[in-house]
């Protein structure tokens, strides 16, 4: 089982709609949590970052993040053509502060 | 604002050479890291640093040293570049448990 687990996809929504990418992790001592985003041939940047239990909004992203079921998940309200990329959820464990495990990325479409 | 820079953005070396790639931060980030990417495998961790002179590996350190002298730039070397190598190189920054700062990628090609 892999450490951070995200929806293989590739996922496609139509503009306007709500984007769910969804990333499961396996330590429960897991501090803190990211989300990256990538553009083809380019490096990731962050889009948030969330440490406690709940909801986290920034503008048209929401990062959710429930411990007890290790799940973090990121939502893209009115998703627009420019947020087609490739997001990694990325994870920091408690053993090693600031090394973050990532996911394979999971590939957003969105279409005009 | 944050800025990692890397050496290079696209490299031609042939197999058996001496591979230098170099990344740069101005943030005074304590920890840096060099990664690889390639198509369905996502990012692999291959070494990192929390300070300087200090190093640990990660997940896949075969073929790779790195060097971390000055605070600020942390290299990465192959020390003898094979083809399977190839690949785009990242380099990150970060505080303690914070966000990642990562550099633009150096896209190596070894033949």
């Amino acid at each position: 089982q892999k450490e951070v687990e995200q929806n293989s996809g590739p996922l496609s929504v139509p503009e306007g709609a709500i984007a769910s990418l969804n990333c499961t992790y396996s330590d429960r001592g897991s501090q803190s949590f990211f989300w990256y985003r990538q553009y083809s041939g380019k490096s990731p940047e962050l889009i948030m970052f969330i440490y406690s239990n709940g909801d986290k909004e920034d503008g048209r992203f929401t990062a959710q993040l429930n411990k007890a079921s290790q799940y973090v998940s990121l939502l893209i309200r009115d998703s627009q053509p420019s947020d087609s990329a490739t997001y990694l959820c990325a994870v920091n464990g408690e053993a090693n502060a600031g090394k973050s495990t990532f996911g394979d990325g999971t590939t957003l479409t969105v279409k005009p | 604002d944050v800025k990692v820079t890397q050496s290079s953005r696209y490299l031609v070396k042939r197999t058996g050479e001496k591979v230098f790639l170099e990344c740069v931060q101005d943030m005074d980030h304590e920890n840096m890291f060099w990664y690889r990417q390639d198509p369905g495998l996502g990012l692999r961790l291959i070494y990192f640093s929390y300070d300087v002179k200090m190093k640990e590996k990660g997940d896949i350190p075969e073929g790779y040293s790195v060097s971390r002298e000055k605070k600020e730039r942390f290299s990465l070397i192959l020390e003898s570049a094979s083809t399977n190598q190839t690949s785009m190189y990242l380099c990150a920054a970060s505080v303690l448990r914070e966000t990642q700062y990562f550099g633009p990628g150096t896209r190596l090609l070894v033949l």
